[in-house]
């Protein structure tokens, strides 16, 4: 069964610290990886996308890093911001059509000031 | 959420009772889903459609079904609302072509409740 695990379930920084969030997942055969940021109440939007070619992409102060091999990604935040307080999703597809998604259950991250 | 709205925005329901939710989408995107989520659980998707008319199933489909008339709308319909069917329900567009691969646009969501 594809599976997207993520840690740690939540994470409280202070404004102005980096931090790194992780994802590791069972899908095959993988296409892509997406990370999403989710505001409370709201849609998840999307950050980055990395397909098997990629190790590495940035979107502002928000960097992504796969790791094929190791189906290891991680997604670093640097100098965090109180806008940056959200659920952040991990989300790996098994196909391009995009119909085989599978989302990990988020990552709750609150910054305070 | 741009280009992608929902309505209603909140519901509350008694068991039983049949809910359709609307999605209503200005992209001119081919493709449409249906999404639910619920704490503890990544979003799962209920129903997909790849054309006017063209809909299929989900992981979890089961209790739900679909409509999809014109580009722009596509309905979700609780026939019998049950109380498991309490969620937040998402839905998502995106074009087609291989390059589009990357990206659902989500709706802002709809707040079910069945008491």
């Amino acid at each position: 069964k594809n599976q997207v695990e993520q840690s740690p379930q939540s994470l409280i920084i202070l404004e102005g610290k980096n931090c790194t969030l992780q994802c590791n997942y069972t899908v095959s055969p993988f296409s892509n990886l997406r990370w999403y940021k989710q505001d409370t109440g709201r849609g998840p939007v999307s950050l980055t996308i990395m397909t098997f070619s990629e190790n590495t992409k940035s979107n502002g102060r928000y960097t992504a890093t796969l790791d094929a091999d190791t189906k290891q990604s991680s997604l670093h935040i640097t100098a965090s911001q109180l806008s940056d307080s959200a659920s952040y999703i991990c989300v790996v597809s098994a196909d391009f059509g995009n119909e085989k998604l599978t989302f990990g259950t988020g990552t709750r991250l609150t910054i305070i000031p | 959420d741009a280009g992608i709205t929902q309505s209603p925005r909140h519901k509350v329901t008694e068991t039983g009772t049949p809910v359709t939710l609307r999605c209503h989408q200005t992209e001119n995107h081919r493709y449409m889903y249906w999404y639910r989520q619920d704490p503890g659980h990544g979003l799962r998707l209920i129903h997909y459609s790849y054309g006017v008319k063209d809909t299929d199933k989900g992981e979890v489909s089961d209790g739900y079904s679909v409509s999809r008339s014109k580009t722009e709308d596509f309905l979700l319909t609780l026939e019998s609302a049950t109380s498991s069917q309490t969620s937040v329900y998402f839905c998502a567009s995106r074009p087609p072509g291989r390059f589009s691969y990357n990206e659902q646009f989500f709706g802002p969501g709809t707040r079910l409740t069945v008491l």
